[in-house]
């Protein structure tokens, strides 16, 4: 088993849709979990980390389900700036190094 | 605000030249990380560094060697460049701590071996 998977996608949606994305991973004893954002040819940059507790920044809400091992991202309002690649990012460990899923790309059209 | 440089954003070398990936951050991190990008493999870890002379193998180190001999720098070398290597490198960096995790990546190193 792939340590973390995510749907490649791509995922094409409306302009003002809401669209939700999810990752599983293999460790169960992941310390945490990030969301990143990779614009085409540009490096990925942090979206959101994603906390126990679930966390929301602006249109964008995260959540952590331990039990059954998976993190999503659900993105509401869809902007056409949201077209982008979704990487999911665990930290293994607990020490410095992070695992990437492969990504889920999203296109958002007018 | 946060900064990692790369020496060059294309990069074009023949099979068999030793090739130099210079990356550099100006943000006093301890941790220093490169990866290459492939179509449909993902961000894929070939070594990191926790501190200055200290390098440690990541899940593809074969083929590459790394020089960290000033904490605000990480080289990236292909002794012996082969068109199995053409790809998007991207190195990172990061603070040493509990819940410092987050990445902060170079532009990128688009390298292609004829």
């Amino acid at each position: 088993r792939k340590e973390v998977e995510q749907d490649p996608g791509p995922f094409n949606v409306p302009e003002g849709a809401t669209v939700a994305f999810n990752c599983t991973y293999s460790n169960s004893a992941s310390q945490s979990f990030f969301w990143y954002r990779q614009d085409c040819r540009k490096e990925p940059k942090l979206l959101m980390s994603v906390y126990s507790s679930g966390n929301e920044d602006g249109r964008f809400t995260a959540q952590l389900n331990r039990a059954s091992q998976y993190i999503s991202l659900l993105i509401r309002d869809s902007k056409l700036s949201d077209s982008a690649t979704y990487l999911c990012v665990v930290n293994p460990s607990g020490y410095s190094t992070l695992t990437f899923g492969k990504g889920t790309m999203l296109l958002v059209s007018p | 605000d946060v900064k990692v440089t790369q020496s060059s954003r294309y990069l074009v070398k023949r099979t068999g030249e030793k090739v130099f990936l210079e990356c550099v951050q100006d943000m006093d991190h301890e941790n220093m990380f490169w990866y290459r990008q492939d179509p449909g493999l993902g961000l894929r870890l070939i070594y990191f560094s926790y501190d200055v002379k200290m390098k440690e193998k990541g899940d593809i180190p074969e083929g590459y060697s790394v020089s960290r001999e000033k904490k605000e720098r990480f080289s990236l070398i292909l002794e012996s460049a082969s068109t199995n290597q053409t790809s998007m490198y991207l190195c990172a960096s990061s603070l040493l701590g509990e819940r410092e995790e987050t990445q902060y990546f170079g532009p990128g190193t688009r390298l292609l071996v004829l």
